[in-house]
């Protein structure tokens, strides 16, 4: 199936720094999702887009659903430890019929 | 609701052998998919049932692998014969539904298989 490409690949930062990282499409999808895997367990949605321009805030996680519809971004501010993990996007399409998911952001904290 | 429950955790098998792992999707939800995780090739959909009728089986590798849900609220991937490249962690997920409005997939906890 069609993969989304993210970006970065994996990123090393300290503690308290914030995180930006981004996910792309060459089609149109008409809802983003992110996930949160952490090591040994499946991935965990932290939060839902529907519309172009949405920005929507889980605590220290906030989303934007790209005005294209094709991109989808994902900050973390002020990061702790516990923000360690891989971070998925995902989509869907208006046909419906799957869910489209991204090549994983890796991120390591620094304490 | 306890989420969605796969059996075993891990696995550990010859090559050459059956392997069935299992899934119970969360009560009420209408799509339940399987999925395989590795690092070469991140996470990739297998199979997906809508109301325990499989709708696309595009993404099993090959013949060796099945996948049945006899009812709502359970679902099995078989691989016979296993093989070593089919060592991975496999992903049961269910979502109340597809399209717009979605709610997401909600996904278990994984079985890593491994293959000697």
């Amino acid at each position: 199936g069609q993969q989304l490409n993210q970006s970065p690949q994996s990123m090393f930062i300290q503690e308290g720094e914030d995180v930006s990282m981004n996910c792309t499409s060459s089609s149109i999808f008409n809802t983003w999702l992110w996930y949160k895997q952490d090591p040994g367990e499946g991935p965990v949605l932290l939060i839902a887009l529907y519309k172009a321009g949405e920005l929507t805030s889980n605590g220290r996680l906030t989303a934007q659903f790209g005005i294209t519809r094709k991109d989808s971004f994902l900050n973390i501010s002020a990061s702790i430890p516990s923000d360690v993990g891989i971070y998925f996007c995902a989509g869907t399409k208006n046909t419906g019929n799957q869910f489209y998911f991204g090549t994983g952001t890796s991120l390591t904290v620094i304490p | 609701d306890a989420g969605v429950i796969q059996s075993p955790r891990h696995e550990v098998t010859e090559m050459g052998q059956e392997v069935t792992l299992r899934c119970k999707p969360i009560s009420g939800h209408d799509y339940l998919f399987w999925y395989r995780q590795t690092m070469m090739r991140g996470l990739e959909l297998l199979i997906y049932f809508n109301n325990n009728v499989p709708i696309d089986d595009s993404g099993m590798p090959e013949d060796r692998f099945s996948a049945k849900m006899p009812n709502a609220s359970f679902s099995t991937l078989k691989i016979q014969p296993s093989e070593p490249r089919d060592s991975a962690v496999y992903f049961c997920a269910s979502s109340l539904r597809l399209g717009q409005g979605t709610t997401g997939a909600f996904f278990g906890q994984g079985t890593r298989l491994t293959v000697v």
